[in-house]
């Protein structure tokens, strides 16, 4: 298996645009991860998904920010309008519920300007 | 929600020294995980040890659920095992917190 694909690995774009953050988990996992990582604030656990349906959204920092998951081997991260505060590395994982530990995609980089 | 606090917060040794990590926590866990982010960024998970003990060569962890922490162990340490190790446990479902990290600096 190629693992946790997320893309783009590098983003930069403007304040006041749109992003989407794309991840395909492993083949055959129902659970997926949703993590932003700055070093202020660490790792955050933003959403997390069991068998494409959102189970906890609790860390979603605001309504600027939202998560969707049409099928087991895809979802996106969107936020709109992105402002400079939202600059981090955002995680993506997926884990099966036969062996619970996590394999973490490579991260996409997000600056916002 | 539950509390997460790993020590030392950094850690630099000399290549071929061994070195323990802790991670304690303040509620019981039925999810425990360590993780090693290399230098490049990439997170690794190391182990899923909720409870117990478990090795894969230079590393252990051991897990004492009913005194709420956990052990990595790192043996003959190597230049590559630099970066930063984490710690996350959850309490319920899914829902894993991390601990902020131990950084370590393994010089040769």
């Amino acid at each position: 298996d190629a693992g946790v694909i997320q893309s783009p690995r590098h983003e930069v774009t403007e304040m006041g645009q749109e992003v989407t953050l794309r991840c395909k988990p492993i083949s055959g996992h129902d659970y997926l991860f949703w993590y932003r990582q700055t070093m202020m604030r660490g790792l955050e656990l933003l959403i997390y998904f069991n068998n494409n349906v959102p189970i906890d959204d609790s860390g979603m920092p605001e309504d600027r920010f939202s998560a969707k998951m049409p099928n087991a081997s895809f979802s996106t991260l969107k936020i709109q309008p992105s402002e400079p505060r939202d600059s981090a590395v955002y995680f993506c994982a997926s884990a099966g519920s036969s062996n619970y530990g996590y394999t973490f995609g490579s991260g996409t980089r997000l600056t916002v300007v | 929600g539950i509390q997460v606090e790993q020590s030392p917060p950094d850690l630099i040794l000399q290549e071929g020294a061994n070195s323990t990590l802790r991670c304690n926590f303040s509620d019981s866990v039925n999810n425990l995980q360590w993780f090693h982010q290399n230098p490049w960024g990439q997170l690794i998970n190391l182990f899923y040890i909720p409870s117990g003990t478990k090795q894969n060569g230079r590393l252990s962890a051991t897990t004492v659920a009913t005194e709420r922490y956990s052990l990595l162990y790192i043996s003959s340490s190597q230049t590559t095992d630099s970066g930063v190790y984490f710690c996350a446990v959850g309490s319920g479902g899914f829902k894993t917190i991390f601990g902020a990290g131990t950084r370590l600096f393994v010089k040769a």
